[in-house]
């Protein structure tokens, strides 16, 4: 059965500096990569969907996925502390069915 | 154009209480599903509708959780005698094509206590 990991657990970044976040998998045959933020109390924003090896870039937000290492990895440029929020990885194969990472909480300082 | 809407958007209960949420899709999707997602965790899916089918309750706990979707609209997630290990917050998303591609669009969720 699929197993989706994110690392790290919680991240600080400063205003402007890069973040990545990474997310691990364990079915070679997945097809289908999603990036979800999470503010508090708010629902979940699709950020970045990648569906081939490489690079994907939305706006600030660039993934990029080695499914022969298992991984995919999402880089923000310039983050803003209104980017500080849980960042969740998705990953189907398939069935077409997401299975979700636990989340990486990324905080911003100013 | 409107989002997924999800109501009601806090609920606390004692254990044994039943609790409905409700949620309308984003207009025109026909896929339906709903989440379960514990605190520091991710979602986990806990059954989806494909107009007013459905089409995986797997892992849906049928013995205390119900799900309909009648009119292949809105649709409601129901809990029957809850239990405090059923404490989460529970999220609804739509989406409008099926396949690969599919984006899931989600509602704000609805979080849930059960004391």
């Amino acid at each position: 059965q699929q197993k989706v990991q994110q690392s790290p657990e919680s991240l600080t970044v400063s205003e402007g500096a890069m973040a990545s976040l990474n997310c691990t998998f364990s079915d070679g045959t997945s097809n289908n990569f999603r990036w979800y933020r999470q503010h508090s109390a708010k629902g979940l924003e699709v950020l970045v969907s990648i569906f081939s090896d490489g690079e994907k870039e939305e706006g600030r937000f660039t993934a990029h996925l080695n499914r022969a290492n298992l991984h995919v990895s999402l880089h923000i440029r310039e983050p803003q502390p209104s980017d500080s929020a849980v960042y969740l990885c998705a990953v189907s194969g398939s069935n077409y069915q997401l299975i979700w990472g636990s989340g990486t909480k990324l905080i911003i300082k100013p | 154009e409107a989002g997924v809407t999800q109501s009601p958007r806090y609920a606390v209960l004692q254990e044994g209480q039943a609790v409905s949420f409700w949620c309308d899709p984003i207009s025109g999707h026909d896929t339906l599903y709903w989440y379960q997602q514990p605190r520091d965790q991710g979602p986990q899916l806990l059954v989806y509708f494909r107009d007013e089918a459905v089409i995986d309750n797997s892992q849906l706990p049928s013995d205390r959780f119900s799900a309909v979707r009648p009119k292949g609209t809105n649709s409601t997630l129901k809990i029957q005698s809850a239990k405090q290990g059923d404490t989460a917050t529970y999220l609804c998303a739509s989406s409008s094509d099926w396949g690969r591609r599919n984006t899931l669009y989600f509602g704000a969720g609805t979080r849930l206590s059960v004391l």
